[in-house]
């Protein structure tokens, strides 16, 4: 399974944007990058993927190198709510949906 | 729409007894996946189901665990012979179609073996 690297924590201001970064330097031709996010105590939650353009919705944005060997996860402007673990996740464009979790970037946003 | 049912959220089996927990999927849903989180760490993919198939048991301990999606009712992950080492939080996912699309999970079920 090709892998993610990312820091394990970071910091944010209340209403700041914030930018999480994610390392897949093994990433094959069809493999989707997928971000979950967890909530302390919950399960994860969705965020946003794509292939090789970015993408963006009402939750964030995904910004993809050029090469695909890493990608951004921005969110534009952090509040209390989004302080969790956020996952950077490389999925087959076949495999369906058992996505292989790491460890995650813990975010702590800063009133 | 409910959003995928777990139950029980909070399950205790002595060592030794047998734990069985349910995951209802999202209506529509055809394929469900089970997930394991141990304490401080990230989840672990278990098993991806769909309806009556087991399509990649990948990450299920080769003993004592077990998972099914009848064609009517929820998908049941069988633990027999709970050991203090399965005491984690499992997660249950579903999806709409294979393939590159948005999970949803459950709340888990937390299970603890004393």
């Amino acid at each position: 399974d090709a892998k993610t690297t990312q820091p394990n924590s970071m910091e944010s201001n209340e209403e700041e944007p914030v930018h999480l970064p994610c390392n897949h330097s093994t990433i094959s031709g069809t493999d989707y990058i997928h971000w979950y996010r967890q909530l302390p105590s919950q399960g994860p939650e969705y965020v946003i993927h794509g292939l090789t353009s970015n993408v963006n919705n009402r939750m964030a944005s995904l910004a993809i190198a050029e090469d695909r060997k890493s990608s951004t996860l921005i969110l534009h402007r952090a509040t209390l709510r989004d302080a969790a673990v956020y996952y950077c996740i490389l999925g087959s464009q076949t495999g369906a949906n058992n996505l292989f979790f790491g460890t995650g970037t813990r975010l702590t946003v800063i009133p | 729409n409910a959003g995928v049912m777990q139950n029980p959220r909070h399950l205790v089996r002595r060592r030794g007894q047998e734990a069985r927990l349910r995951c209802s999927p999202m209506k529509g849903h055809s394929h469900v996946y089970w997930y394991r989180q141990l304490p401080e760490e990230g989840l672990k993919f278990m098993v991806y189901l769909q309806k009556e198939n087991i399509i990649d048991e990948s990450g299920m301990p080769k003993e004592r665990f077990s998972a099914e999606f009848p064609k009517e009712g929820p998908s049941i992950l069988r633990i027999q012979q709970v050991v203090r080492g399965d005491s984690a939080a499992y997660f249950c996912a579903s999806s709409p179609v294979a393939g590159p699309t948005e999970a949803f999970f459950g709340q888990g079920t937390r299970l603890t073996v004393v």
